[in-house]
């Protein structure tokens, strides 16, 4: 079965930090570009970041509101992404989805398989 | 950076026809991709590649893409449809990914 199991959420304070993993089992995860996609409560889903697989490079990219304080990591090994979240902010406030990217279907850079999510909250 | 809009709500009768747009400057030209989401779920692809459905989403769904608008449609509504649908393309200037700002879909 193909799935997707994020752990590591729970309640920080502003400024903090914060390391969230993504286990993937029931597909080639070597050959997978992974993301994450967060939904603050209420809102609608939102892009935070990608990587790339080994052999396409392994290159990140994120969306502008965390580049700089976000980082994106994979451990093949493992079949595990990870998401390290530094200098968290209240708007940071969230539920964190990991997702593979073209990775089930033959789509063109969509969000394929999605895990159940995992909830971050930012507050003092 | 590019931005996907889409109707806040869509009201749709039982049997009837609910159909969902996604403006967005020349989308026609990029790949676009629907997800449905019901409360306390996680998003499930429905259709990628503006018509193509995964495995396992009936045939009630469908999608087209021409000029400015992406559009989802859903024949034969039924009660379980009711969802927020959100459209998602990706940006190749920047290397990211974009996406709409969700429709609630109400089965009356």
């Amino acid at each position: 079965e193909v799935q997707l199991v994020e752990s590591g959420g729970g309640l920080v304070k502003p400024g903090g930090s914060l390391r969230l993993s993504c286990a993937a089992s029931g597909f080639t995860f070597t050959n997978a570009w992974m993301s994450w996609v967060r939904q603050a409560p209420g809102k609608g889903l939102e892009w935070v970041g990608h990587i790339k697989s080994k052999p396409d490079g392994g290159t990140t990219n994120y969306a502008a509101p965390v580049k700089g304080r976000f980082s994106i990591s994979r451990h093949d090994s493992r079949n595990t992404v990870y998401l390290q979240m530094n200098s968290l902010k209240t708007e940071d406030t969230a539920v964190y989805y990991c997702s593979t990217i073209s990775t089930v279907t033959t789509s063109l850079f969509a969000f394929d398989i999605w895990g159940q999510g995992t909830m971050v909250t930012v507050s003092s | 950076s590019y931005v996907l809009t889409q109707p806040p709500s869509v009201s749709v009768a039982p049997g009837q026809t609910a159909r969902i747009t996604c403006g967005g400057n020349n989308i026609g030209s990029k790949s676009v991709h629907w997800y449905q989401q019901k409360p306390g779920q996680a998003p499930v692809l429905v259709v990628h590649d503006d018509t193509d459905r995964p495995s396992g989403i009936p045939e009630r769904f469908s999608g087209s893409n021409s000029g400015n608008t992406a559009t989802l449609t859903i024949s034969r509504v039924e009660a379980g449809d009711e969802a927020d649908y959100y459209c998602q393309v990706r940006d190749s200037s920047s290397d990211s990914y974009v996406f709409g700002n969700g429709a609630k879909v109400t089965v009356l």
